[in-house]
């Protein structure tokens, strides 16, 4: 199946500073999907990207999908205390199920 | 959103017993998913649960570990067989919504510890 690499693992930051995360894949994608899991939960899904380049915010989150379809960011700006827990971003490709890259697990010093 | 329920939310088991986890979803849904999660790791699918039809196992997960059943659209279960040390994890299920996506929506999980 295909891989989907996401980095970095691990991110601290203290509140208010910004956050990125990236995601990266061999091949080109049909959708790139973002996913956040606070600690004890369960994974909670934030968005779906589809066409080549699409950009796409939710507050302070911005979503991006590259020109080639094999790579996408998430940016926070200004982090809070409440965006703590662990960003993952899930691909699929034409013919082939969702995949989950291994997540970035971010960390807000207040 | 689908509202999806899991049973039981933790147990602690002994090594070589099994543990029936049960998905309840609120909304008829075709596909159901069974995800697992070791601490601090990402998602693996397990399987793929399909009303009417044998589940489809994906690479590393067999049916005599791993049984699951879709007696109807809304339930699902999943079997942890014979289990070991090595399963102690956290299994998800999950559904997709809408014909055009396959994005998910999981359940809260239940918690496996086995000592």
């Amino acid at each position: 199946g295909q891989q989907v690499m996401q980095i970095p693992q691990y991110q601290h930051v203290q509140e208010g500073e910004d956050f990125t995360t990236y995601c990266n894949s061999s091949t080109t994608l049909s959708n790139i999907q973002w996913y956040k899991q606070r600690p004890g939960g369960h994974p909670v899904f934030l968005i779906q990207l589809v066409k080549s380049g699409e950009v796409k915010k939710q507050k302070r989150l911005t979503f991006q999908f590259g020109e080639a379809k094999k790579n996408s960011s998430l940016h926070i700006t200004a982090t809070q205390t409440t965006d703590v827990g662990t960003y993952f971003c899930a691909a699929s490709a034409s013919g082939s199920r969702l995949t989950f890259g291994e997540g970035t697990q971010l960390t807000v010093n207040p | 959103s689908a509202v999806i329920s899991q049973k039981p939310s933790r147990d602690i088991c002994q090594r070589g017993t099994s543990l029936t986890i049960q998905c309840q979803v609120d909304s008829q849904v075709t596909m159901m998913f069974w995800y697992r999660q070791q601490p601090g790791q990402s998602l693996t699918l397990i399987a793929t649960a399909n009303q009417g039809s044998e589940a489809t196992y994906e690479s590393g997960f067999v049916i005599d570990k791993f049984p699951i059943s879709r007696p109807n659209l809304t339930f699902s279960t999943l079997t942890v067989s014979n289990m070991s040390p090595e399963d102690s994890s956290i299994y998800l299920c999950s559904v997709e919504e809408g014909l055009e996506t396959d994005t998910q929506y999981f359940g809260p999980g239940t918690r496996l510890t086995v000592l």
